[in-house]
């Protein structure tokens, strides 16, 4: 079945700081979707990206829709201690396809 | 406002009752989900909705049931036939299936 890798697990940084993180997969996607959790509540959807290649910004965050369809990253600019969350990609083959094969998230830490 | 509601937001039950977890949506979504997220792990599916009156297995669907009868609600019911109970369950919508997932908040059940 599909597999999505995101990387890195986790990650401790100082407030101001920018972020990266990203998730590959053995199969193609024809949609991307990131989402941040924060604990004990539900995911909230960031940023979908549909076309490969597709850059998308909403504030300080920009993710991108790998040109081989099997990856995508997401970059935080700037952070600030309200960034602190997991955040997980998820990926859609499209179509009626149901099913989101969601990555194992990226836990960020951000010290004031 | 629209948007997706779940309760109770905590839930505590003895080993061997069966407990039902409330979904509502007013977001006009045909398709709704049932995921399991247990720490350190990705979202599994459990249930899935295309449709009021249709509903489908996902990945881990053993020892739970749901039901379908209204377009706004998608009720799952753990069972005592469900071997790890205990976990955070997250339901979704989606304007149909293979369109991006908008989640509730949650509801953590503790089964002792």
């Amino acid at each position: 079945g599909q597999q999505l890798n995101q990387s890195p697990q986790s990650m401790f940084i100082q407030e101001g700081e920018d972020v990266s993180m990203n998730c590959t997969s053995s199969s193609i996607f024809n949609t991307w979707l990131w989402y941040k959790q924060e604990p004990g509540e539900g995911p909230v959807l960031l940023i979908a990206l549909y076309k490969a290649g597709e850059l998308t910004s909403n504030g300080r965050l920009t993710a991108q829709f790998g040109i081989t369809r099997k990856d995508s990253f997401l970059n935080i600019s700037a952070s600030i201690p309200s960034d602190v969350g997991i955040y997980f990609c998820a990926g859609q083959s499209g179509g009626s396809n149901y099913k989101l094969t969601f990555g194992k998230g990226t836990l960020l830490t951000v010290n004031p | 406002d629209g948007g997706i509601t779940q309760s109770p937001k905590y839930l505590f039950r003895k080993e061997g009752q069966n407990v039902t977890l409330s979904c509502e949506q007013n977001l006009n979504h045909d398709a709704m989900y049932w995921y399991r997220q247990d720490p350190g792990q990705g979202l599994r599916l459990i249930y899935y909705s295309q449709i009021v009156n249709d509903f489908q297995k996902g990945d881990i669907a053993e020892g739970y049931s749901v039901s379908r009868e209204k377009k706004e609600s998608f009720p799952l019911t753990v069972t005592s036939a469900q071997k790890n109970p205990t976990a955070f369950y997250l339901c979704a919508s989606s304007l149909k299936t293979g369109y991006e997932q908008y989640f509730g908040p949650g509801t953590r059940l503790t089964v002792t």
